[in-house]
């Protein structure tokens, strides 16, 4: 089953905004990653945030880590519309590595 | 680098049909793994192979579906009979043996059962 649920299912924005996307999940994990899929270039890792990590940034994105509230927060600043996709978070637990998919937030960037 | 490679990109059959999709990891990833995605949902794990073995096959409803992956290099998905609700994008993905976290996504292969 899909541990991580995304919050907001959906996001539509204007260009050069910021877009924040939230992610939730139930035990205790290994690690979060964030995936984005658009038609053009299918699923794409975005960035890995260990469970002893609080925040990490690559380029434009900022993703944080709040284990005691079981959830992560990815930032999208200065949005482009080729921003435009689904963006997923997927978290391994246990003593797995292999990520489970929540059901994604579709952010439309509008130019 | 080449990427993972997936064929077919669309596949459209009836019900009780057989139907084969084939996947070609990046060169050197030693797993392998295979991904139901619903419409509106997030990719589902059905298999995951360490070279040619089985790792995980915990969510592949084996009574229908079967995968191999012989040599441990290409990798066949196979469903038989297909179902409606079988109707989904099967993605093909490939992870090397450094970190092995990041896992390399193939395009995918967009079934529909009619």
């Amino acid at each position: 089953s899909q541990q991580g649920e995304e919050d907001p299912q959906a996001l539509s924005i204007q260009e050069g905004e910021n877009a924040t996307m939230n992610c939730s999940y139930k035990t205790s994990i290994n690690n979060l990653q964030w995936y984005r899929q658009n038609s053009g270039r299918g699923l794409v890792h975005l960035i890995l945030i260990r469970s002893n990590e609080r925040e990490k940034h690559s380029g434009r994105l900022r993703v944080t880590l709040d284990t005691s509230k079981k959830s992560s927060s990815l930032l999208i600043t200065a949005s482009r519309a080729a921003d435009t996709a689904s963006y997923f978070c997927a978290h391994a637990s246990g003593g797995s590595y292999i990520p489970t998919f929540g059901r994604g937030t579709s952010l439309i960037v509008h130019p | 680098e080449a990427g993972v490679a997936q064929s077919p990109r669309y596949k459209i059959i009836e019900k009780r049909q057989s139907v084969a999709f084939w996947c070609n990891p990046i060169s050197g990833h030693a797993t392998l793994y295979w991904y139901q995605q619903i419409l509106g949902q997030g990719p589902k794990l059905l298999i995951q192979f360490q070279n040619n073995g089985v790792v995980d096959d915990s969510q592949l409803p084996k009574d229908r579906f079967s995968a191999e992956r012989l040599k441990g290099v290409d990798s066949t998905l196979k469903i038989q009979p297909a179902k409606l609700e079988d109707s989904a994008v099967y993605l093909c993905a490939s992870s090397g043996t450094g970190y092995v976290y990041e896992q390399y996504f193939g395009p995918g292969t967009r079934l529909t059962v009619t």
